[in-house]
């Protein structure tokens, strides 16, 4: 298995404009996570699916955030519009007792 | 709400030194423990879980014990080396709920 595959690796945006981040979980694996990092707050957890059911968002820090998980093999992490404070590596996972993380995004909002 | 804590920040040994890294959590009622390698611009490597009726787990120089009652879990590095240079992150999961801690970096001196 190739891992948890994160596109793109890396982002550049404007202010005010969409994001959207990618992921591709370990096959077989039912849950999916989403995270933060950032040197200030460290990792923090924004979402995770069970079964492509969102099952716990009280990490996403406002409306301007979503996530989707349409099905077992791909989910989004959507911002709109975006702020130069939502600039962080975001990170997916996939797994439960033991997490795959992928390599993550350096998401950059200017 | 679970805080986990990490010290040192950061700590710096020379090479062959054995050395322990330590974490502390505030709710006792874990299902288990996961001590984390990341390294730079790269996302987490999961290097040992301990389950929470546990009390360690070792792999290779690697062992990793846990005290609920205490709230403290530890990860010693045995005959440390220059690769394992990293940041080293512990994780609670307290029922699909993960805290992470803010890590230390740890840099070995050849």
């Amino acid at each position: 298995d190739a891992g948890v595959i994160q596109s793109p690796r890396h982002e550049v945006t404007e202010m005010g404009q969409e994001v959207t981040l990618r992921c591709k979980p370990i096959s077989g694996h039912d849950y999916l996570f989403w995270y933060r990092q950032t040197m200030m707050r460290g990792l923090e957890l924004l979402i995770y699916f069970n079964n492509n059911v969102p099952i716990d968002d009280s990490g996403m820090p406002e409306d301007r955030f979503s996530a989707k998980m349409p099905n077992a093999s791909f989910s989004t992490l959507k911002i709109q519009p975006s702020e130069p404070r939502d600039s962080a590596v975001y990170f997916c996972a996939s797994g439960l007792n033991t997490q795959y993380f992928g390599p993550g995004t350096r998401l950059t909002v200017l | 709400k679970q805080e986990v804590t990490q010290i040192p920040a950061a700590l710096s040994v020379p090479e062959g030194e054995n050395l322990v890294l330590n974490c502390s959590f505030t709710d006792s009622a874990i299902y288990n423990l996961q001590w984390f390698r990341q390294d730079p611009g790269k996302g987490l490597t999961s290097l040992l879980l301990i389950q929470s009726s546990q009390r360690e787990q070792t792999s290779g120089r690697l062992n990793a014990s846990l005290d609920k009652s205490s709230g403290r879990s530890t990860l010693y590095i045995a005959a440390s080396q220059p690769g394992d240079s990293a940041t080293y992150l512990c994780a609670t999961n307290t029922g699909n709920q993960f805290y992470f801690g803010t890590g230390t970096s740890l840099t070995v001196i050849p």
